[in-house]
């Protein structure tokens, strides 16, 4: 069975940095690219970040690109996005979900981060 | 970047009834060199992470029930649900994958009449 579990939420100040992980099972995770998708409370959903299945390629969402990274270790399972000078409008639930030619077949539960001061 | 633009914004639509949500690109997601549409179809139930139903415009993923299909082509795209069941109450999402950014439509809240 698939999983993806995503760790690294909390409450962060505006300029901080955060770092969200997120952890799968049940997959050949080297296989896969692995996306980062985030839902800003009460509204719709938005593509944050993409890594290819080896990690050599990164593409990003304009609201996040020289902000935010996203790096995988394929020898722990793990995707990560590394999140840089925060802002309040990147409160948002984030999911990590598996990538199947850029569409998402499988998606976790979610990490909650909220920028406030 | 592709703008998606789903409607309509809500949709409030009575047990066993026809439900049709409407996607439309503002450019063409159709790859002409294998005639694929890189689009897909997404519910998401309240406090639930999205659950993809319909690739490539019309393909619908395993154990999602046939009263769901994905129609279109090019730049318009539909998702009917044949026989309105309960726990089919959700937002559905349309979202493109032809080119980053990969985008998604605003949603649609699909209701009980």
């Amino acid at each position: 069975q698939v999983q993806l579990v995503e760790s690294g939420g909390g409450v962060v100040q505006p300029g901080r940095s955060l770092t969200l992980s997120c952890a799968a099972s049940g997959l050949a995770f080297s296989s896969y690219a692995m996306h980062w998708v985030r839902q800003a409370p009460g509204k719709g959903l938005e593509w944050v970040a993409l890594s290819s299945s080896d990690g050599s390629n990164q593409f990003y969402a304009d609201s996040v690109k020289g902000r935010f990274t996203i790096s995988r270790d394929n020898s722990k399972n793990t995707v990560y996005l590394i999140m840089h000078s925060l802002r309040a409008e990147d409160t948002a639930v984030y999911f990590c979900a598996r990538g199947k030619f850029s569409y998402m077949d499988v998606w976790g539960k979610g990490a909650t981060v909220t920028v406030s001061s | 970047d592709i703008v998606m633009t789903q409607s309509p914004d809500s949709l409030a639509v009575s047990l066993g009834e026809r439900a049709t949500i409407d996607c439309k690109s503002s450019q063409s997601v159709l790859y002409r060199s294998n005639n694929k549409n890189f689009l897909a179809w997404y519910q998401q139930k309240p406090g639930q992470p999205p659950k993809l139903l319909i690739s490539w415009a019309s393909t619908r993923e395993s154990g999602v029930p046939d009263r769901f299909s994905g129609s279109g082509s090019g730049t318009d795209f539909t998702l009917t649900i044949s026989s309105l069941q309960a726990e089919d109450v959700a937002v559905y999402y349309c979202q493109q994958y032809y080119t980053t950014p990969i985008t998604f439509g605003q949603g649609t809240r699909l209701e009980l009449k």
